[in-house]
């Protein structure tokens, strides 16, 4: 299965709503995960279930779909949101892909 | 609460090998089964596998066939990967994570610091 995200970089002011993009070849149906990582650090996981905060993540992050359609959106940007977004389909496993990322910067 | 903390980085010549140590502490480390993924430098993320911490059993993704080996210390609660004939191309991130069942599916939930290597004359 490959993972397709878009935009490969989305540039946001301080504040402002951003929506990201995940596509996959076929349907995951709602097994997909979103990661945020901040550079230097290690992934962090975010969304799962496609919709399901993981614990102690800010209800600024939501995340919909199912299939092969998938968006996260995240409401009001701060300033340790800058980072870079990776989806992961998880339904067909081994292997576990990812997309590419998508690099929220500060505009 | 669940750690892992992995160990530091290394600097190798190319044809040697090195051996990269996740340890797992906050819970039983034989419950849950651990992945290794590779980030090249400015590039994403690539799963390389993953081994049952319960059975010792690797599932290697492809491209990662025989000069990886994922291997495990039950008794120290640590995950290994090998790689052997180094090549310039395997600098990267390497990082350990480990994976909860949801409803039969795998879910990657926390992952290790990362460990740099470099393979560099």
């Amino acid at each position: 299965i490959v993972m397709t995200q878009s935009p490969a970089t989305l540039s946001v002011s301080p504040g402002e709503g951003a929506t990201l993009s995940c596509r996959a070849s076929q349907s995951v149906r709602s097994n997909l995960a979103w990661y945020q990582q901040i550079p230097g650090q290690a992934p962090r996981l975010l969304i799962y279930g496609a919709s399901t905060r993981a614990t102690g993540i800010p209800a600024r992050f939501s995340g919909s779909g199912s299939g092969t359609d998938f968006t996260l959106t995240i409401s009001s940007l701060q300033s340790e949101d800058f980072a870079v977004y990776y989806c992961q389909q998880y339904n067909n496993w081994p292997p576990g892909t990812f997309g590419q990322g998508t690099k929220v910067e500060i505009k | 609460q669940v750690q892992l903390v992995q160990s530091g980085s290394e600097l190798k010549e190319p044809g040697a090998s090195v051996k990269v140590s996740c340890k797992a502490s906050g819970y039983t480390f034989t419950t849950y089964g651990m992945n290794w993924m590779r980030q090249a430098p400015g590039q994403g993320l690539e799963w390389m596998g993953w081994i049952n911490t319960n059975t010792g059993k690797p599932i290697y993704a492809q491209g990662f066939t025989g000069r990886f080996v994922f291997s495990l210390d039950t008794s120290v609660s640590t995950a290994y990967l090998q790689i052997s004939t180094l090549k310039a191309e395997d600098t990267a991130v390497y990082y350990c994570a480990r994976h909860v069942l949801i409803s039969e599916k795998r879910l990657i939930d926390y992952w290790g610091q990362g460990t740099l290597v470099t393979v560099s004359s």
